[in-house]
C-alpha cells in the first residue's frame, strides 16, 4: 500500500525557519516525481514545489521562490521541504504528494503537516 | 504564470442530479488538466486527468470534457458521497496551478 507520512510542522515565528519531512513506502520512491501542495486553513490547494525522481529538477511557486527548497534523498524514501523567512500567510496544511507515472498528476497523498507562522 | 478558474464557486444539488461544474485557464493548456475531489479534513483525490482519462478505481459517473481553455466535470447522477469540493489543475506548464474550487452542497 502506497502511504507517505509528513512530518515537521509546528509553530513558527514570522522569519523563521522549518523543514518538513514525507517518508514514502509502499512503491519504490527513486522511480517517482514528487511535490508539495499546501492549503491554508478554509481556503484552496495550491502547488508548492515539485522534484523530479533523481532530484536534479526542482519547480517552485513564484511566491516561494528563495525561500523554499525542494529536497529528496532516494535512499532513505524521503522527501523534504525546507521553509526559511516564513511569513503569516504561509500558514498551511503542507501535503506531500507522489506523481503518477500514467498521468503525470498527483495520484497519492499524505495526511498532511501543518505549519503555523505566528508570534 | 498560467491562472485557472471555476464556476461556480457553491453548487447547490439533490443525490440523483446531474451536476457539471466548469474550470476555465488563462490560456491554452490543450488537454493537460486534472480534477480532484476534496473532503473535510482529508487530503485530495484524483478523479479525471488529461482532460477526461477516468483515473483508476473512480466510478463511471465521473467524466471530464473540454480542451484548450475550457474544461468541465461531469457527475451523471449525484450520490450521497459525491458531496464535497472539486479543484481543477493544470499541467501544461511546470507550476501546477489549482482553480479556487467549486464546493457542492446537498440541496
Amino acid at each position: 500500500e502506497v502511504q507517505m507520512l509528513e512530518s515537521g510542522g509546528g509553530l513558527v515565528q514570522p522569519g523563521g525557519s522549518l523543514r518538513l519531512s514525507c517518508a514514502a513506502s509502499g512503491f519504490t520512491f527513486s522511480t517517482y516525481a514528487m511535490g508539495w501542495v499546501r492549503q491554508a486553513p478554509g481556503k484552496g490547494l495550491f502547488w508548492v514545489s515539485s522534484i523530479d525522481y533523481s532530484g536534479g529538477v526542482a519547480y517552485y511557486a513564484d511566491s516561494v521562490k528563495g525561500r523554499f527548497t525542494i529536497s529528496r534523498d532516494n535512499s532513505k524514501s524521503t522527501l523534504y521541504l525546507q521553509v526559511n523567512s516564513l511569513r503569516a500567510e504561509d500558514t498551511a496544511v503542507y501535503y506531500c504528494a507522489k506523481i503518477s507515472l500514467a498521468s503525470s498528476n498527483f495520484d497519492s497523498w499524505g495526511q498532511g503537516t501543518l505549519v503555523t507562522v505566528a508570534s | 504564470d498560467i491562472q485557472m478558474t471555476q464556476s461556480p464557486s457553491t453548487l447547490s444539488a439533490s443525490v440523483g442530479d446531474r451536476v457539471t461544474l466548469t474550470c476555465r485557464a488563462s490560456q491554452n493548456i490543450n488537454s493537460w488538466l486534472a480534477w480532484y475531489q476534496q473532503k473535510p479534513g482529508k487530503a485530495p483525490k484524483l478523479l479525471i486527468y488529461k482532460a477526461s482519462s477516468l483515473e483508476s478505481g473512480v466510478p463511471s459517473r465521473f467524466s471530464g470534457s473540454g480542451s484548450g481553455t475550457e474544461f468541465t466535470l461531469t457527475i451523471s447522477s449525484l450520490q450521497p458521497d459525491d458531496f464535497a469540493t472539486y479543484y481543477c489543475q493544470q499541467y501544461n506548464s511546470y507550476s501546477r496551478a489549482f482553480g479556487p474550487g467549486t464546493k457542492l452542497e446537498i440541496k
